[in-house]
């Protein structure tokens, strides 16, 4: 089955305690991006990924990293966590930028204490 | 102000009635995708939309992309339940001096009570 595979789906941590969430694709898509979705602001950007060892960052960067050193793997880093990265975090992946329909994964809820 | 404006914001209905869901910007897109999330899931893609005036049908649901490709709309016939959703559009475009991207609008709530 095609998919994009995050985890953990739940994650509660305290601040300052690095942490990576996992993602993983198996459609061979060349693209991939992380988005953070907040009641009211909707899908905000994180990060982008063109193909591997291209990546960009999106609107709202500052608090993570990205590595892309296979195809199928995106995972989303963050290096010192403080309260306001509590969200629910998307990743997705496309064959292109913009053209192509997206597929989600299924989300990571993540609450920094 | 955001690219694109979803409206309503929220809307709860009963079911078997009909609605509409649009999606407006003063910018032009090249395509236009519609997307449905349920709670706790991620956004699934019902559509893409690529020219100007283009209807597309999906069971009870007609999207359509207006003649100038900036904006469009989802229509609901005989909503149910299982419509209970976040619909999203998102559409791409090439802001200047960057490469094409897709930009997500804020969502419309959908609620249909049985």
């Amino acid at each position: 089955e095609a998919q994009v595979t995050q985890n953990p789906r739940y994650l509660i941590t305290v601040t300052g305690k690095k942490l990576t969430v996992t993602c993983s694709q198996n459609m061979n898509h060349e693209y991939m991006s992380w988005y953070r979705q907040d009641p009211g602001l909707g899908l905000r950007q994180i990060y982008y990924s063109m193909n591997v060892e291209v990546t960009d960052k999106g609107d709202v960067p500052e608090g993570y990293k990205v590595s892309r050193k296979e195809k199928r793997n995106f995972p989303l880093i963050l290096e010192s966590p403080s309260p306001n990265q509590t969200s629910l975090y998307f990743c997705a992946s496309s064959f292109d930028r913009a053209d192509y329909g997206y597929t989600f994964g299924s989300g990571t809820r993540l609450t920094v204490v | 102000t955001q690219l694109l404006e979803q409206s309503p914001q929220f809307l709860s209905i009963q079911e078997g009635e009909n609605l509409t869901v649009y999606c407006n910007s003063s910018s032009v897109f090249s395509s236009l995708q519609w997307y449905r999330q349920e709670p706790g899931e991620g956004p699934v893609l019902l559509v893409t939309v690529v020219t100007g005036g283009e209807v597309k049908k999906l069971k009870r649901l007609t999207f359509q992309f207006g003649d100038a490709r900036k904006d469009s709309s989802l229509h609901i016939t005989a909503a149910q339940p299982g419509d209970t959703g976040l619909y999203l559009c998102a559409g791409a475009h090439r802001p200047s001096g960057s490469a094409r991207q897709l930009t997500f609008g804020s969502g419309t709530q959908l609620t249909v009570l049985p």
